[in-house]
């Protein structure tokens, strides 16, 4: 299995602030990696995910990006953050069909 | 994106009753897992499913991959208080892509002492 590593807990940003949030595994190498958000209504959705260093697939449009510079680091960003960006962050890393999430990261744009 | 139909969308019981969960497609299915997610936590795994008709169990958890291939339950026996949280079965289609998942909307359940 993987370990994901993912901090901080909790972050408050005020709009307009530029957003980093890290993302580290410990397990097999070259895993797939994603990031998903979670609202308030429970659902997870997908934005990031990658399948090797360097290679970003992104699923909606949005105010966010996304890094993978080593092959177990990943990173989700913003320039300028929006209200909207406001949730739950969750990173999770893929072995064979299953995916290994991490604590997550709670959002609070202001 | 496609999500799975989950159902219930919330249950509040008594501790040591029975649940029941379930989670159905319209496309054919060839992994279906269950996870399990505290209240500010990332969601666990409880269960991964391969094969249609497969039963496994997890201590109180017992879960099936769908004859049809198209569904999967999940039932928690003798419930505790620690069983709270939200339930999410997820999975991934034949011939869709090969690393992504497909999500239920989720189980909330509560359990009162």
């Amino acid at each position: 299995s993987q370990t994901i590593h993912q901090w901080p807990a909790t972050l408050v940003q005020p709009v307009g602030s530029p957003l980093s949030l890290e993302c580290t595994v410990e397990g097999t190498s070259n895993p797939n990696l994603y990031w998903y958000r979670q609202a308030a209504g429970r659902g997870l959705q997908l934005l990031f995910y990658s399948v090797g260093i360097g290679q970003i697939s992104s699923e909606v449009p949005q105010n966010l990006s996304a890094s993978r510079p080593q092959d177990r680091q990943f990173i989700l960003s913003s320039k300028k953050l929006l209200l909207s960006d406001s949730g739950f962050y969750l990173c999770a890393a893929g072995e064979g069909n299953i995916q290994y999430f991490g604590a997550g990261t709670r959002l609070s744009v202001l | 994106g496609q999500q799975l139909n989950q159902s219930p969308q919330s249950m509040f019981i008594q501790e040591g009753e029975d649940v029941s969960m379930n989670c159905t497609s319209s496309s054919i299915f060839n992994t279906w897992l269950w996870y399990k997610q505290d209240p500010g936590e990332g969601p666990v795994l409880l269960i991964a499913l391969y094969k249609a008709g497969e039963l496994t169990s997890n201590g109180r958890l017992t879960a099936q991959f769908g004859i049809t291939r198209k569904d999967s339950f999940l039932n928690i026996s003798a419930s505790i208080p620690s069983d709270v949280g939200i339930y999410f079965c997820a999975g991934r289609t034949y011939g869709g892509a090969t690393n992504k998942l497909i999500f239920g909307t989720g189980t909330l359940l509560a359990v009162q002492p």
